[in-house]
């Protein structure tokens, strides 16, 4: 079946240290997202790519990077830099110009 | 700057009752989305809306767009329990591939 997968679920980093999130989808989608939502809020861009080697800021990109190489993976790496990065991460996937729209099952990030 | 504004942010409805969600937005778009979010649950797409008066209907669930307005419509039918989620918007902008989401409604529907 195709769908799109993030992993970890939970992921807990310590202070200063860098944090890597997967995503990947077999839906053959060209467009890939990441948004951050904090409790009780919307969804936040982070960053998000429509072919693979070429990726956009969103509206928080600070502190964040990310990489294109294959068209199913789009991973993010939470740097030190980010001074509050406890959140629910979600990454999703759209195709066919946008009109397919599908969200991975998110990972909750949390700083000790 | 593309504003996605849905309202209202929180409803507490009766079951059996009709509804509407209304999520209005700043700029030319081409597509709108709604989605479905559970208490620490990820986001499941409802429904995509590609032009103007576009109408979709999935069981107690109907949404609508008006491009000229920039406004979109979530009606709900006779509320069930089962309906009681955070419900969002997102707009695509047009010649940018921005999608930006609305801050959600919290629907809560009493038995």
């Amino acid at each position: 079946d195709g769908g799109i997968t993030q992993s970890p679920k939970y992921l807990f980093r310590k202070e200063g240290q860098n944090v890597t999130l997967s995503c990947e989808q077999n839906l053959n989608h060209d467009a890939m997202y990441w948004y951050r939502q904090d409790p009780g809020q919307g969804l936040r861009l982070i960053y998000y790519s429509q072919i693979v080697n070429d990726f956009q800021k969103g509206d928080i990109a600070e502190g964040y990077s990310v990489s294109r190489e294959k068209k199913e993976s789009f991973p993010l790496t939470v740097t030190s830099a980010q001074k509050n990065p406890t959140a629910f991460y979600l990454c999703a996937s759209f195709g066919h110009m946008n009109t397919e729209a599908f969200f991975g099952q998110g990972t909750r990030l949390t700083v000790v | 700057e593309l504003k996605v504004e849905q309202n209202p942010l929180f409803l507490s409805m009766q079951e059996g009752k009709n509804y509407t969600i209304y999520c209005n937005y700043s700029t030319t778009s081409d597509r709108l989305y709604w989605y479905r979010q559970d208490p620490g649950k990820s986001l499941e797409s409802l429904f995509v809306l590609l032009s103007n008066g576009a109408v979709k209907q999935e069981g107690r669930l109907m949404a609508s767009l008006d491009t000229k307005a920039r406004l979109s419509t979530l009606h709900i039918t006779a509320a069930v329990h089962d309906l009681s989620a955070t419900y969002f918007c997102a707009v695509d902008i047009k010649g940018d591939d921005k999608i930006i989401f609305g801050k959600g409604t919290r629907l809560h529907i009493l038995p």
